[in-house]
């Protein structure tokens, strides 16, 4: 597609459900990025992914979220059993080769509500 | 460590004013390179700048202009007659060539302008 897409654009779930977020990042990116924003802070990187591999996991909270890739295409971001404290914006992010000078490009993020 | 410090968490200015949001980082690397990303209340976050630690030229783009200086290790951001479309969240970001360079970028608490007409 011509830019990142995430969906749902909004998720509300009840305390204790699993969430499924979804990534589609620009065709022939091989990096990706998760990052979460809550209320009023800046972002937190989650993981990357360089092809359909995850060099870099150390921003996963805890064991409880979970991501994959396939096809060195889509993402999905997986939250098991949710928290109050998940409440937040996860922004989805690609860049052409994930080298540290690229710009990175970003969907408009799925907001997520935990009552 | 690697970190981004935005010190101001708000600002707000009157239409026409200029305003400077200032950025200071710290990492251990020789080569990085920061960024400057702007998020309206859209949320998409929107690419300003990138500066490589090796090129201490001050640029400018029509209103905008960065001044990065690493006597100091700050890349400040100035936006000159303010309009009320410069209203949004700005993010300062480094990238450290030496994270196994993959691009991840470590984000500063962003700074929210608000330009009032």
């Amino acid at each position: 597609g011509a830019g990142v897409s995430q969906s749902p654009s909004n998720k509300v779930t009840e305390k204790g459900k699993d969430v499924e977020l979804r990534c589609d990042p620009i065709s022939g990116h091989t990096a990706l990025y998760w990052y979460r924003q809550r209320l009023g802070q800046g972002l937190e990187f989650l993981i990357y992914f360089q092809g359909n591999s995850a060099p870099d996991k150390s921003g996963l909270p805890s064991d409880r979220f979970s991501a994959e890739r396939t096809g060195e295409s889509v993402s999905t971001l997986t939250i098991q059993r949710t928290q109050q404290e998940d409440s937040a914006v996860y922004l989805c992010a690609s860049s052409p080769d994930g080298r540290a000078n690229e710009k990175l490009f970003f969907g408009s993020g799925t907001q997520l509500s935990v009552l | 460590a690697q970190k981004v410090t935005q010190a101001q968490t708000e600002i707000s200015v009157v239409e026409k004013e200029d305003v400077t949001l200032d950025c200071v980082y710290e990492t251990r690397d020789t080569t990085y390179y920061l960024f400057w990303y702007k998020q309206p209340p859209s949320g998409e976050l929107v690419f300003l700048i990138r500066r490589n630690s090796f090129d201490e030229q001050n640029e400018i783009s029509g209103r905008y202009s960065w001044n990065f200086q690493k006597s100091t290790s700050s890349f400040n951001f100035t936006i000159t007659a303010s309009q009320v479309v410069d209203s949004a969240v700005y993010f300062c970001a480094l990238s450290p060539h030496g994270s196994g360079n993959t691009g991840k970028l470590i984000f500063g608490q962003g700074t929210t302008l608000q330009v009032k007409p």
